[in-house]
């Protein structure tokens, strides 16, 4: 069974630009979350999405946005790039909402100059 | 809020030895999920061990195994064998049992291992 894939895996963009990232959860994985990794902060969680609703979101300003579609596959948005956006960006997908394991994607690396 | 602390950055073992990861949290809750994730260089996130804070009973998984003290908050990572594949970021991690905040991370360890 294939994991989970995001693309793309490196991205960079300048400051005030528009960015949107791509996960596919592993086959029949219906739960698609999103974390953030940088150095300063680690890993924060910025939102999750089930049933092409979103259930939770991190504290993260509302640059950050994303959806879920019927088959699961999630973006994620960020608007009006700012430096510290720079980061490590995870998709994690679970069976189910609330579902105690996770199993995280390669990544996409996103550098904003 | 749920905190979690991984209280050594760095830690160093010689191959087939044991190390022990050390992990502490805080929460008032009394249901939720404890995991072990091991970053290594490429990035990608495994899921090394997990626990469920109902269960007394310690996880374990072949070399990997948990020592978990609910009451003092503690959940350490024992390896024992170390391999040089072990060599990467560990991280401990924290989830409720309603899941509202997604994972809680500490901040990391990062395991070296000596051949």
């Amino acid at each position: 069974k294939a994991g989970v894939t995001q693309t793309p895996r490196y991205l960079i963009k300048t400051r005030g630009q528009q960015v949107t990232l791509s996960c596919s959860p592993i086959s029949g994985h219906r739960s698609v979350s999103w974390y953030q990794q940088t150095p300063g902060q680690g890993l924060q969680f910025l939102f999750e999405y089930f049933s092409e609703t979103q259930r939770n979101k991190g504290n993260f300003p509302g640059r950050f946005s994303g959806r879920q579609f019927s088959n699961s596959r999630s973006e994620m948005n960020v608007s009006t790039l700012e430096l510290g956006d720079s980061a490590l960006y995870l998709c994690a997908s679970s069976l189910a909402y609330q579902h105690n394991e996770q199993f995280f994607g390669p990544g996409t690396r996103l550098t904003v100059l | 809020a749920q905190t979690v602390t991984q209280s050594q950055p760095e830690m160093s073992v010689q191959e087939a030895e044991t190390v022990t990861l050390s992990c502490t949290y805080d929460t008032s809750e009394s249901d939720y999920y404890l995991f072990w994730y091991k970053q290594p260089p490429s990035r990608q996130m495994i899921l090394v061990i997990r626990q469920e804070a109902y269960k007394q009973q310690n996880a374990t998984e072949n070399r990997f195994s948990v020592n978990f003290q609910k009451a003092a908050k503690s959940f350490s990572l024992k390896i024992s064998d170390s391999q040089l594949g072990d060599a990467a970021m560990y991280f401990c991690a924290y989830r409720s049992f309603g899941g509202a905040d997604g994972l809680t991370f500490g901040k990391g360890t990062h395991l070296i291992i000596q051949p």
